[in-house]
């Protein structure tokens, strides 16, 4: 089973401010099956960036992935008010999957 | 329009079992995998597994095998209909989750999600 370590564990940013955020795996990412999600109070979440660096349908660019292997990242490029929320890496490299331990994005 | 939509909230007592449906629409059913992700209160979500859409076949996640069953019904003649089940037995407190189903394939996982089911188990 592959873990996923979220840093920090919350991120306070004023809007404009670029946000960072990282995912580490304990062991390589096969075919680099990473993802990243937004989830706000009471919603499901919402798939940002799959593949590690392609944007999902209807994302803005200001959402940023990169990374491969064991270390991945998350940059907005200039936090909008609507990002505030949390944000969570997961792999999808063969089962199980899961998901990191979150990252929360707040003012 | 591509949708999930879920069956309403449940409560349950310790013991008991719960079915929640999800409904989808607007794509084709057989090219993707249905998955159900758990998510109790304050923590990550959780991934409990996934059904074919075109074979019905099943995988779940250690934690859940021989107390969770996702079955499929699917139209005959609507190919981007059908609805998805989730069936978990012997539910405990620690159950009390919103359950989310969600599509995917192979390299685009999860794209569109229901709205959720929150189950509370509670005596």
């Amino acid at each position: 089973e592959i873990l996923l370590t979220q840093s920090p564990g919350t991120l306070s940013l004023s809007p404009g401010e670029r946000a960072t955020l990282s995912c580490k795996a304990s062991r390589s990412v096969m075919s680099d099956y990473l993802a990243w999600f937004q989830q706000k109070t009471g919603q499901a979440p919402r798939l940002l960036i799959y593949g590690a660096s392609r944007r999902a349908t209807g994302i803005p660019d200001r959402f940023t992935g990169s990374g491969s292997g064991t270390d991945f990242t998350l940059t907005i490029s200039g936090v909008e008010a609507e990002d505030f929320a949390t944000y969570y890496c997961q792999h999808y490299a063969g089962a199980p999957w899961s998901f990191g331990g979150g990252t929360k994005v707040e003012i | 329009q591509v949708r999930l939509v879920q069956s309403g909230a449940e409560l349950k007592r310790p013991g008991a079992s719960v079915k929640i449906s999800c409904k989808t629409s607007g794509y084709m059913f057989n090219n993707y995998v249905l998955h159900w992700v758990r998510q109790a209160p304050g923590q990550r979500p959780e991934w409990m597994g996934w059904i074919s859409g075109i074979s019905g076949k099943t995988q779940y996640a250690q934690q859940f095998q021989g107390r969770v069953t996702f079955t499929r019904d699917t139209s005959v003649r609507d190919t981007s209909a059908a609805t998805v089940y989730m069936d978990l037995n012997s539910l405990s407190l620690e159950d009390t989750a919103v359950y989310y189903c969600a599509r995917a394939t192979t390299w685009l996982p999860l794209d569109v999600w229901g709205q959720g089911t929150l189950v509370t188990v509670s005596s």
